[in-house]
C-alpha cells in the first residue's frame, strides 16, 4: 500500500526556518512529482510547491516563492519543504502529496495524501 | 494564479442529488484543462474523488460524478447520505506545473 508521512512541524519563532519531511513507502519516489499542500486552521487548501521525479525541477506558488525549497533524497524514498523566513501567515497543516500519473502535469491530480504535519509560528 | 470560485455551503435532504459549482476562468477550466475534486473530512487528509473532471479512483462510489461546460466544473452527488457530509474541493492545473485549489465547499444532510 502506498503511503506519506510527513514529520518536521512544530513550534517555531516568527523569522525562524523549519525543514519538512515526507517519508515515501509502498512505491518509488524517483518515479513520481510530488507536491506540498497546505491548510490554515479552518481554511481551505493551498497547493505550495511541486518537483519532479529527479527532484531537478521545482514550481512554487507565488505565496512560497523565494522561502520554501522544495527536495528530495530519492535514495531513502524522502521529500523536503524547508520553510525559512516563517511568519504568522505559514502557520498550517502541511501535507505531501503524490501525483496520480506522476508528472505533475495539466492531466494530474493528488492521488495520495500524507496525514499532514503541523506547523505553528 | 487564478482562483477557483465554490459556493460555501450546499445542503440537501437523503437521498437528494446536490451539485457543487467551481468557477474559474478562460486561463484554467474555459483552457479545457480538468479539473480533479477532492473530499475532506475534519482532521482528515483530503481524499481523491475524481480527477480528469469525471474520472473515478478506484473504490470511489458511482454517486459522485463530474462534468464541466465553459469556466465551470461540478461536482454532482447522487442520492447523498449523512456520511456525505465533508468539505469538498476542486482543483485546477495553474500552468507551468502549478496548481489552484477552489475555495471549498460544505456539505451539509438536511
Amino acid at each position: 500500500e502506498e503511503e506519506l508521512v510527513e514529520s518536521g512541524g512544530g513550534l517555531e519563532q516568527p523569522g525562524g526556518s523549519l525543514r519538512l519531511s515526507c517519508a515515501a513507502s509502498g512505491f518509488t519516489l524517483s518515479d513520481y512529482a510530488m507536491s506540498w499542500v497546505r491548510q490554515a486552521p479552518g481554511k481551505g487548501l493551498e497547493w505550495l510547491s511541486g518537483d519532479s521525479g529527479s527532484g531537478t525541477r521545482a514550481y512554487y506558488a507565488d505565496s512560497v516563492k523565494g522561502r520554501f525549497t522544495i527536495s528530495r533524497d530519492n535514495s531513502k524514498n524522502t521529500l523536503y519543504l524547508q520553510l525559512n523566513s516563517l511568519g504568522a501567515e505559514d502557520t498550517a497543516t502541511y501535507y505531501c502529496a503524490k501525483y496520480f500519473y506522476g508528472s505533475g502535469s495539466y492531466r494530474d491530480a493528488f492521488a495520495v495524501w500524507g496525514q499532514g504535519t503541523v506547523v505553528t509560528v | 494564479q487564478s482562483a477557483l470560485t465554490q459556493p460555501a455551503s450546499v445542503s440537501g435532504s437523503p437521498g437528494q442529488s446536490i451539485t457543487i459549482s467551481c468557477t474559474g476562468s478562460s486561463s484554467n477550466i474555459g483552457s479545457f484543462i480538468l479539473i480533479s475534486w477532492y473530499r475532506q473530512d475534519p482532521g482528515k487528509a483530503p481524499k481523491l474523488l475524481l480527477y480528469e473532471g469525471a474520472k473515478r479512483p478506484s473504490g470511489v462510489s458511482t454517486r459522485f460524478s463530474g462534468s464541466q461546460s465553459g469556466n465551470t466544473a461540478s461536482l454532482t452527488i447522487s442520492g447523498i447520505q449523512a456520511d456525505d457530509e465533508a468539505d469538498y474541493y476542486c482543483c485546477s492545473y495553474g500552468g507551468d506545473s502549478t496548481f489552484v485549489f477552489g475555495s471549498g465547499t460544505r456539505v451539509s444532510v438536511i
